[in-house]
């Protein structure tokens, strides 16, 4: 059970734009920490997409944006692209542990 | 270029002990906190250790707690983690990376990974 809560997958089709959400709590999102979010794309290793809730590092393409509000975050993919077929994770941390790191569950996008 | 890569992988008995390294490169090891992040197969992402530029805090994710030990040499430009009264469900990928310059924050870059299975 992660502390920070993904759909375990959605899906759309080449062009279309779609959502992942990240919703966390009192403690965590609602308590003012930044999300980040990670694409892993099958057998490799995490990659950093999304930094300080909607910031691109550099290379990443603007078809992917990020936003927060209250206790939650959304990652938004429009455009939609077969090479975007991955697993999507948020990332925050946590005040009710020390220097908790919390993930969500993650997210297997599926490009039909 | 930024690159770490980690080794020490591989397969232990239940009890049993290992130590993971992480070599760094491209960029000022000694300004950053680094931390070890682990994904066991077919699941997601859980975070395991974090430890400070100099050393000087270290915090860990209670399931390892007492039995992992995160650390650094600043000078080698590498990171550790010692791994004891290993168990079937530390096996996983450990992913070694760097996680803010001032303050932890993102994860950015990961190694490659290297896995470790408990198994007898």
């Amino acid at each position: 059970q992660s502390v920070l809560t993904q759909p375990p997958s959605v899906s759309g089709a080449p062009g279309q734009r779609v959502t992942i959400s990240c919703t966390g709590s009192s403690s965590n999102i609602g308590a003012g920490y930044d999300v980040h979010w990670y694409q892993q794309l099958p057998g490799t290793a995490p990659k950093l997409l999304i930094s300080g809730n909607n910031n691109r590092p550099s290379g990443v393409p603007d078809r992917f944006s990020g936003s927060k509000s209250g206790t939650s975050a959304s990652l938004a993919i429009s455009g939609l692209r077969p090479e975007d077929e991955a697993d999507y994770y948020c990332q925050s941390y946590d005040s009710s542990l020390s220097y908790s790191v919390v993930f969500g569950g993650g997210t297997k996008l599926t490009v039909l | 270029e930024v690159q770490l890569v980690e080794s020490g992988g591989g397969l232990v008995q239940p009890g049993g002990s290992l130590r993971l390294s992480c070599a760094a490169s491209g960029f000022t090891f000694s300004s950053f906190w680094m931390s070890w992040v682990r994904q066991a197969p077919g699941t997601g992402l859980e975070w395991v250790a974090n430890i400070k530029q100099d050393g000087s805090e270290k915090y860990y994710v209670d399931s390892v707690k007492s039995r992992f030990t995160i650390s650094r040499d600043n000078a080698k430009k590498s990171l550790y983690l010692q791994m004891d009264s290993l168990r079937a469900e530390d096996t996983a990928v450990y992913y070694c990376t760097r996680a803010g310059y001032l303050t932890l924050n993102w994860f950015d870059p990961w190694g490659q990974g290297t896995l470790v299975t408990v198994s007898s």
